[in-house]
């Protein structure tokens, strides 16, 4: 079983839908957790961190369930500037935290 | 504030040749990785290093090298490039956080190719 699975999508959805995506990790031992984005040819930026008691950034939210040892995204309002792959990073306490990535999943947002 | 650079940006090897490409960063971080991404493969780990003079293995390090010998710097060495070396390397920083709270920040990478 891979450390951090995604479903690799494409995920194709109009304009102003909602979209969720999930993240499993298999270490139990993981401490923090991340969405990123990357563009096509580009370096992945970070999206969010995802916290516990699960964060917002506009229409974006990340929950994180360790029970289950899963993360989502949710985006709210679709808009075409959305379409990326978006990147699960799980870091695992090791003394230094060492991440590890999940292979990402493709958004293609369409008017 | 440059961020994280990279040099070059793109690069044609030939089977057996050597190079090594730079990373740089401004952002007095104390951990920089360097990462290898190929088609349906997602980024891989090649080596880390959590402070200046030191670095270690990740999950892909055969084949590379790496020398942290200033903070603000990590080289990653191919001493006989292979075709299987053929990739977009990203190198990436973050700051110390005790947390493990540490987001990356991304150079613009290297495209590789070994013919």
């Amino acid at each position: 079983r891979k450390e951090v699975e995604q479903d690799p999508g494409p995920f194709n959805v109009p304009e102003g839908a909602t979209v969720a995506f999930n993240c499993t990790y298999s270490n139990s031992a993981s401490q923090s957790f991340f969405w990123y984005r990357q563009d096509c040819r580009k370096e992945p930026k970070l999206l969010m961190s995802v916290y516990s008691s699960g964060n917002e950034d506009g229409r974006f939210t990340a929950q994180l369930n360790r029970a289950s040892q899963y993360i989502s995204l949710l985006i709210r309002d679709s808009k075409l500037s959305d379409s990326a792959t978006y990147l699960c990073v799980v870091n695992r306490e090791g003394g230094s935290y060492i991440p590890t990535f999940g292979r990402g999943t493709s958004l293609i947002v369409h008017p | 504030n440059a961020g994280v650079t990279q040099t070059p940006k793109f690069r044609v090897l030939k089977t057996g040749q050597s190079m090594t490409l730079l990373c740089a960063q401004d952002m007095n971080h104390e951990y920089m990785y360097w990462y290898r991404q190929d088609p349906g493969m997602g980024l891989r780990l090649i080596h880390y290093s959590v402070g200046e003079g030191t670095t270690a293995k990740g999950e892909v390090p055969d084949g590379y090298n790496v020398s942290r010998l200033k903070k603000q710097n990590f080289l990653l060495g191919l001493e006989s490039a292979a075709p299987s070396q053929t990739s977009v390397y990203f190198c990436a920083s973050s700051p110390l956080r005790f947390s493990g709270y540490n987001e990356q920040f991304f150079g613009p990478g290297t495209r590789l190719t070994v013919l």
